[in-house]
């Protein structure tokens, strides 16, 4: 059972564009959701998260949108660039016990000059 | 510090035969996690360790998998009689205890022939 969700597996957009990526989940007890970056043969890189208390987090060009009641995220890139092109995941911290984080599959973002 | 490493970055080796993957996390981080990741899909959580105690496996981690954290600092991950679905990119991961930010290493990209 996929307790997050990335449904499209690819985006691309135009350089100075806005970026959007679509995350959902389904489990109420998750209490932080994060968003990584990764690129071939690299680990995964820490962009950004939020707490399930709040709605919004923004850092520079990258802000993140929690709406607990649809179970959705999204992540806003802007403006985008080249160097943004990456495999982007979700992920969702369970509370307690290990504090594990449950990925999503990814979306493969695509910026073009 | 530099961040998490992890040795070796590639191993190829032959069905049947053991590995041993090495993770050293960044110095101050008390836990520290291993995932696998496979093409298309997310990193899955195999196990965490807090300081030196493994206090979670996921079902994931079959008893040829084993993994240690000796006196908390850097851990191993063993896999025997390697399998050729064990084929994946290993990450480990660290953090500290009330962080939700995980960070990690450049991953292990084992393929068993």
């Amino acid at each position: 059972d996929q307790q997050v969700k990335q449904n499209s597996p690819s985006l691309s957009v135009q350089e100075g564009r806005i970026s959007i990526l679509n995350c959902d989940y389904t489990n109420s007890m998750f209490d932080y959701f994060l968003w990584y970056k990764k690129y071939p043969a690299e680990g995964p890189t820490f962009l950004i998260s939020i707490s399930s208390i709040k709605d919004k987090n923004e850092d520079g060009r990258f802000t993140v949108f929690l709406n607990k009641s649809a179970k959705h995220l999204s992540l806003h890139i802007v403006p985008s660039q080249p160097g943004d092109s990456a495999v982007y995941f979700c992920a969702a911290k369970t509370q307690g016990g290990s504090e594990k984080l449950v990925f999503g599959k990814g979306t493969k973002l695509t910026v073009n000059p | 510090d530099t961040g998490v490493s992890q040795d070796p970055r590639h191993k190829i080796t032959k069905r049947g035969q053991n590995v041993t993957f090495r993770c050293d996390p960044i110095s101050e981080h008390n836990r520290l996690y291993w995932y696998r990741q496979t093409l298309g899909q997310g990193p899955e959580f195999l196990t965490y360790f807090q300081n030196e105690a493994q206090l979670e496996k996921s079902r994931l981690l079959s008893d040829r998998f084993s993994a240690e954290r000796p006196k908390g600092s850097f851990s191993t991950l063993e896999i025997q009689r390697t399998e050729q679905g064990d084929s994946a990119m290993y990450l480990c991961a660290s953090t500290a205890s009330g962080t939700a930010e995980q960070y990690f290493g450049p991953g292990t990209r084992l393929t068993v022939t």
